[in-house]
């Protein structure tokens, strides 16, 4: 099983910073790595697949790069409504896995 | 618009049994994969179970097989996911989630909205 590490695991910032999301994976996933979004009481929301293609109606504030164990999701400049929890996942192979989860927090 | 709703769950003894079902709407559904995922404070988000679009080739993760059994009626445009030998650890909120394309083994592009499963004495 490929275990994805998530860090930090809070990251405070203002309105208007910049966010650098980071996500390691215990084994390559090559690019096979997506990233959502979770607010609280709600379901998780698809922002990134294939490590940097956004999601269907996803601003572009929001951006994926790497490949191999090394993802990042960046944030360019953080709105009120970017506050939340941002999970990467990865497909590379069975059984599929979620990393335990960044939280953004307004600081 | 891609709709999915989860209904089923409750309160469960361990040991017994229950049904989920997701009827979704908005979107060609035997065109796509179609996945359940359960939530849990502890765990974080755990992929539970996958279906083709077509529904012959399912997928379990370890600690569910043999006990829970995913199907799909595509006539009806509703998933299910049939759990039995419930265990306290099986407590969790379940989405349904479809997938990126009719294989499974993708993303989750929509979530239902998620439905309470607990099992306690």
């Amino acid at each position: 099983e490929i275990v994805l590490t998530q860090s930090p695991a809070t990251l405070s910032l203002s309105p208007g910073e910049r966010a650098t999301l980071s996500c390691r994976a215990s084994q390559s996933v090559s690019n096979y790595l997506a990233w959502y979004q979770q607010k609280p009481g709600q379901a998780p929301r698809l922002l990134i697949y294939d490590a940097s293609n956004r999601a269907t109606g996803i601003p572009a504030r929001f951006s994926g790069s790497g490949s191999g164990t090394d993802l990042t999701l960046t944030i360019s400049s953080l709105e009120s409504e970017d506050f939340a929890v941002y999970y990467c996942q990865q497909r590379y192979n069975w059984p599929l896995t979620f990393g335990g989860g960044t939280k953004v927090e307004i600081k | 618009e891609v709709q999915l709703l989860e209904s089923g769950g409750g309160l469960v003894q361990p040991g017994g049994s229950l049904r989920l079902s997701c009827v979704a709407s908005g979107f060609t559904f035997s065109s796509y994969a179609m996945n359940w995922v359960r939530q849990t404070p502890g765990k974080g988000l755990e992929w539970v179970s996958a279906i083709s679009g077509g529904g012959g080739t399912t997928y379990y993760a370890d600690y569910v097989n043999g006990r829970f059994t995913i199907s799909r009626d595509n006539s009806q445009n509703m998933l299910y996911l049939q759990m039995n030998s419930l265990r306290a650890e099986d407590t969790a909120v379940y989405y349904c989630a479809t997938g990126h394309r009719a294989t499974p083994g993708t993303y989750f592009d929509y979530w239902g909205q998620g439905i309470l499963v607990t099992v306690s004495s």
